[in-house]
């Protein structure tokens, strides 16, 4: 009974390079969402994505950063040209269905470094 | 503006010293308030979720209860091992299925 998964657990990119972070959800949850933290911040609201649809994408920066979830395989965060700032911890949580007020739960997150 | 505020950030207890933790809000509309710990390096872990003013929840030496203005996490004769940051999140109507987090308060149970 497999919770959320992330990887990779770390990741260390130099600046201009890109990133790719994986999210397998729960089991037969259907939706998938993606904070970050930064240093000394609290949890900041990415995006929320169902199968092959954005729904809510009002917290990601608007360069740069993009995100997936295929009908098949893991959802996937993307950020190109990596600059020091976007160093943080990339959380992924996943719930059954928004509408029924499901909770969300996490996973253990990637810890991005940048050089 | 929806807020959520956590008190205190820090919170320093003695063993079996109980105490509680605060979080309180001002939202246009709250759907729901959830209560979670997360420990170094790892994950937020869900504890509790509250839906309407009155309603409490319990779990082990936890308590959550909630008002129209504010969460409470009781902790009762707290352990070394209940040492964690405690995140209070909301759920807001009209506003998708994004949690607005507020900025924890760090536990430490000192034996």
């Amino acid at each position: 009974n497999a919770g959320v998964m992330q990887n990779p657990r770390h990741l260390v990119r130099r600046r201009g390079q890109e990133a790719r972070l994986r999210c397998s959800p729960v089991k037969g949850h259907s939706h998938v969402y993606w904070y970050r933290q930064l240093p000394e911040e609290g949890l900041k609201f990415m995006v929320y994505l169902q199968k092959e649809n954005i729904i809510d994408e009002s917290g990601m920066p608007k360069e740069r950063f993009s995100a997936e979830f295929p009908k098949e395989g893991p959802s996937i965060l993307r950020i190109q040209q990596v600059v020091r700032g976007d160093s943080a911890a990339y959380f992924c949580a996943s719930s059954p269905g928004q509408e029924s007020y499901n909770e969300q739960f996490f996973g253990p997150g990637t810890r991005l470094t940048v050089l | 503006e929806d807020q959520v505020t956590q008190s205190p950030e820090a919170l320093r207890l003695q063993e079996g010293e109980s105490s509680s933790l605060n979080c309180s809000y001002t939202v246009s509309g709250l759907r729901g308030l959830f209560w979670y710990r997360q420990d170094p390096g790892k994950g937020p872990e869900f504890l509790f979720t509250l839906y309407s003013a009155g309603e409490e929840k319990e779990k082990e030496r936890l308590k959550a209860t909630l008002t129209k203005k504010e969460s409470f996490l009781h902790i009762t004769a707290p352990k070394p091992e209940d040492s964690a940051t405690y995140l209070c999140a909301l759920l807001i109507y009209n506003q998708g299925g994004k949690l607005i987090f507020g900025q924890g308060t760090e536990l430490s149970v000192k034996p």
